[in-house]
């Protein structure tokens, strides 16, 4: 059961530009909802949160935005830059337990 | 740098062997999770503690699997008898819990460690 979808494997986007990435979730039960960065041979870093009652926040170049009727959120990278290459992992979390994790979503960031 | 520190960072064994793994949480931080990831994969729930008492296993943790977290500080993941289907990289993480202050819920990983069963 896949509870945290990222249907995009992978994104190329040129340096200056904005990356958007997408993730869909089915379990309405998520209080937040999270993002970390994956460098090879890492563990994944914590990125960004959003709490489920919020539809939006921001920290320096990400923000990230929750659509719930659509069961939707997106992390936008604005300007892009080649060190934000790198594997981005979407993640929902209920309360104080487990996070679940989507499979990823590669982003290339082209000088 | 997380914070959180794992050791060691690479084991390779032999089918059959068992293995531990130690984990480091960040030191405030009440909640420690273990998480396995396998190529291709996001991470997966292994199992959780909240101080020293575990609270969920996943189904994922068969009995070859035991986590423990003695002082509420350190965690050790061990697996007995190892197979190659154990070979992965395992996570862990920690966060402040409940009661930790604002977004006391955002869980720092760990760099992991890669094991691989030959």
């Amino acid at each position: 059961d896949q509870q945290v979808k990222q249907n995009s494997p992978s994104l190329s986007v040129q340096e200056g530009r904005i990356s958007i990435l997408n993730c869909d979730y089915t379990n309405s039960m998520f209080d937040y909802f999270l993002w970390y960065k994956k460098y090879p041979a890492e563990g994944p870093t914590f990125l960004i949160s959003i709490s489920s009652i919020k539809d939006k926040n921001e920290d320096g170049r990400f923000t990230v935005f929750l659509n719930k009727s659509a069961k939707h959120l997106s992390l936008h990278i604005v300007p892009s830059q080649p060190g934000d290459s790198a594997v981005y992992f979407c993640a929902g979390q209920t309360g104080y337990q487990k996070v679940t994790f989507g499979t990823g979503t590669k982003l290339q960031v082209i000088p | 740098d997380t914070g959180v520190s794992q050791d060691p960072r690479h084991k390779i064994t032999k089918r059959g062997q068992n293995v531990t793994f130690r984990c480091d949480p960040i030191s405030e931080h009440n909640r420690l999770y273990w998480y396995r990831q396998t190529l291709g994969q996001g991470p997966e729930f292994l199992t959780y503690f909240q101080n020293e008492a575990q609270l969920e296993k996943s189904r994922l943790l068969s009995d070859r699997f035991s986590a423990e977290r003695p002082k509420g500080s350190f965690s050790t993941l061990e697996i007995q008898r190892t197979e190659q289907g154990d070979s992965a990289m395992y996570l862990c993480a920690s966060s402040r819990g409940w009661g930790g202050g604002n977004n006391s819920y955002e869980q720092y990983v760990g760099p992991g460690t890669r094991l691989t069963v030959t």
